[in-house]
């Protein structure tokens, strides 16, 4: 079965560090999320990107993040300078376009998230 | 925008009891609601969804209820199994919209 893969697993960086994370959608998949996941706390929405453009963000979303699909396969979250507060399990998804009665339904597939911890 | 509270956050059944989770929803354009698993150490996988145009849908030993007018719904798991242990989420979306997730309900199945 189609996957979305992530990676890293698990990243450990210091405050003010760049960290990247990435993602690689299931293959005939055109839109693709982030959310995070605070330890214990719900899932939240960050962006959605769709025709190589941010199509929603949140207001979690600010200046220090930013998302790219760099070739046609992967798909970054960019923190510029981490904060404390951006350790979470960060969840990259995506989705296909559905058609008929189904169409504008967000059916997501979750990879198994990439979990950082600001230090 | 869309706020979705779910409960409760903890649910202990023993094997074979069924177990139910309910979730509310504010925005009343809202029209898709999945219901995800969470296993430890592992990403939501959607486990059933139900539209609008629908108000109860089942597969296998879950169903899931949608009341539009009271604006909520519910998940439903029957004979449950220690395998169904896991943190389940429910999440509403608009058409074409981003998904709003509730907080969760961890559920623990006693053999």
């Amino acid at each position: 079965e189609p996957e979305v893969t992530q990676t890293p697993s698990h990243q450990v960086t210091q405050m003010g560090q760049e960290v990247i994370l990435r993602c690689v959608p299931i293959s005939n998949h055109l839109y693709f999320y982030w959310y995070r996941q605070i330890l214990g706390q719900k899932v939240e929405f960050l962006v959605s990107f769709y025709n190589n453009e941010i199509s929603e963000k949140s207001e979690i979303f600010d200046d220090q993040f930013s998302v790219e699909r760099p070739d046609g396969s992967n798909f970054t979250l960019k923190i510029r300078s981490t904060k404390l507060e951006d350790s979470a399990m960060y969840f990259c998804a995506s989705s296909e376009p559905l058609t008929g009665t189904n169409s504008g339904a967000n059916v997501l597939t979750f990879g198994a998230g990439s979990r950082l911890t600001v230090l | 925008g869309e706020n979705v509270e779910q409960h409760p956050s903890t649910l202990s059944v023993q094997e074979g009891d069924s177990a139910v989770i309910k979730c509310t929803y504010s925005d009343s354009a809202s029209n898709y609601f999945p219901w995800y698993k969470q296993e430890l150490g592992k990403g939501p996988q959607l486990i059933i969804d139900i539209r609008s145009n629908v108000g109860e849908k089942k597969d296998q030993r879950i169903a899931v209820t949608l009341n539009k007018t009271a604006k909520h719904f519910s998940l439903h798991i029957t004979e449950t199994q220690p395998e169904d242990s896991a943190v389940y989420f429910c999440a509403a979306s608009r058409r074409y919209s981003t998904l709003t997730f509730g907080k969760g309900t961890m559920l623990l199945v006693s053999p």
